[in-house]
């Protein structure tokens, strides 16, 4: 019984360049969260994703920050001309349906760091 | 507007027992809890719903206070496994209902001592 996958686990990028983080959520799973947790900080809430749908982006920086769950394939968040704010732990959590009764798994996280 | 927690840390010896808080300004549909070991992903705990349900983990208990719109969670005979930092995260009432967005709070460090 898999469970949310995430890759890559680590991921070092220049200034400038782009990160693309993916995420498979649990099996028979079919909604996505992306979340954002800088050192020593909380999670923040960035995307909500059904397949080829976003549903709410609230969290997303207007600039820079994309995220797509097509209908094959993992969830991707990317991020393009990275900064080095943007150095954080990026967490997806899925979940079976969309609804705050049900519980969330998170996946074990990208960790960026930007040099 | 996320949730307040408290403490921010507590500190225990094995075998003692801790609350911890979570309090919201808005009206809330469910509770989520979870804890994150350094380094870690956050683990699921349990869910607190609006009207009393609550789903999770056997060790653990939890209240949600409607009215008040506050959660706690009670870990009771604390073990070595328990350490980490503990996270509530709410879902807003939307008319009823809420798809999953949480909010979360900024986490409590609980650390236990053998």
């Amino acid at each position: 019984n898999a469970g949310v996958m995430q890759n890559p686990r680590h991921l070092v990028r220049r200034r400038g360049q782009e990160a693309r983080l993916r995420c498979s959520p649990m099996k028979g799973h079919s909604h996505v969260y992306w979340y954002r947790q800088l050192p020593e900080e909380g999670l923040k809430f960035m995307v909500y994703l059904q397949k080829e749908n976003i549903i709410d982006e609230s969290g997303m920086p207007k600039e820079r920050f994309s995220a797509e769950f097509p209908k094959e394939g993992p969830s991707i968040l990317r991020i393009q001309q990275v900064v080095r704010g943007d150095s954080a732990a990026y967490f997806c959590a899925s979940s079976g349906l969309a609804d705050s009764s049900y519980e969330q798994y998170f996946g074990p996280g990208t960790r960026l760091t930007v040099t | 507007q996320q949730p307040v927690q408290s403490p921010q840390a507590v500190i225990l010896r094995e075998g003692e027992d801790a609350v911890i808080n979570c309090s919201s300004s808005k009206a809330l549909y469910s509770v989520h809890w979870y804890r994150q070991k350094h380094g870690e992903a956050p683990v699921f705990l349990m869910i607190l719903l609006k009207g009393g349900e609550q789903k999770g983990h056997e060790k653990i208990s939890a209240s949600f206070n409607e009215k008040k719109q506050q959660s706690s969670l009670y870990l009771t005979a604390s073990q070595l496994s328990y350490s980490g930092t503990y996270f509530c995260g709410t879902a807003v009432n939307a008319g009823g209902t809420s798809y999953g967005k949480l909010t979360f709070g900024q986490g409590t460090i609980l650390t236990v001592h053998p």
